[in-house]
């Protein structure tokens, strides 16, 4: 089955305690991103790679860091986590974002951090 | 910074109603318009990609038409039932100096009333 799979789905962590979350496509897809939702605002976007090493920033990326050294994996790094990122967080692919904006995204499940 | 707007925030109907809702991009530099559909506790997942002027989508009792000169993009909804609750997205991808996203709009959250 094509997807994308985010872990963990929670996660509470005390703040300065390094973590990551992993994502992982199976669609052979060249463009991933990670985004946050928190209430009232839209999705925005952390960082992103249009493909193996990759990257750049978002419009939000204080905090986080991210690597690709695979096609299929990006995980989202927190190297000093705090409350402020407290938040919902998405991984999500596309095709081939570069050259065509008819590619859609697909997006993980999800992961519900907590830093307290 | 390149705003994508959605409107209303949130919709309340009743079971068997029809609705619809809007979201508003810049009509310059446009490529195309997502929308996506969020489910409590899932992830969005994609309805339609609309890239003509003119353009009208449907999925079933969803559709959605598009109009880029003026900048906005209609979601219909025929029928509503309960399953159709879920905040509708709209995402605008963008390409500039600064890099390539998807804008994406604060959603529409629409509950359907048995």
């Amino acid at each position: 089955e094509a997807q994308v799979t985010q872990n963990p789905r929670y996660l509470i962590t005390v703040t300065g305690k390094k973590l990551t979350v992993t994502c992982s496509q199976n669609m052979n897809h060249e463009y991933m991103s990670w985004y946050r939702q928190d209430p009232g605002l839209g999705l925005r976007q952390i960082y992103y790679s249009m493909n193996v090493e990759v990257t750049d920033k978002g419009d939000v990326p204080e905090g986080y860091k991210v690597s690709r050294k695979e096609k299929r994996n990006f995980p989202l790094i927190l190297e000093s986590p705090s409350p402020n990122q407290t938040s919902l967080y998405f991984c999500a692919s596309s095709l081939n974002f570069g050259a065509s904006h008819v590619d859609g995204y697909t997006f993980g499940s999800g992961t519900r951090l907590t830093v307290v | 910074i390149l705003n994508v707007e959605q409107s209303p925030q949130s919709l309340h109907v009743q079971e068997g109603d029809s609705t619809n809702f809007t979201c508003s991009f810049p009509s310059s530099n446009f490529y195309a318009l997502h929308w996506y559909r969020w489910e409590t506790a899932k992830s969005p997942e994609a309805l339609f990609v609309m890239t003509l002027n003119g353009d009208e989508k449907k999925k079933g009792r969803i559709s959605a038409t598009l109009n880029t000169k003026e900048g906005y993009s209609y979601l219909y909804i025929k029928g509503s039932q309960p399953e159709d609750s879920a905040t509708y997205l709209c995402a605008f991808p963008v390409r500039d100096n600064y890099g390539q996203n998807f804008v994406f709009g604060p959603g529409t959250r629409l509950s359907v009333l048995p």
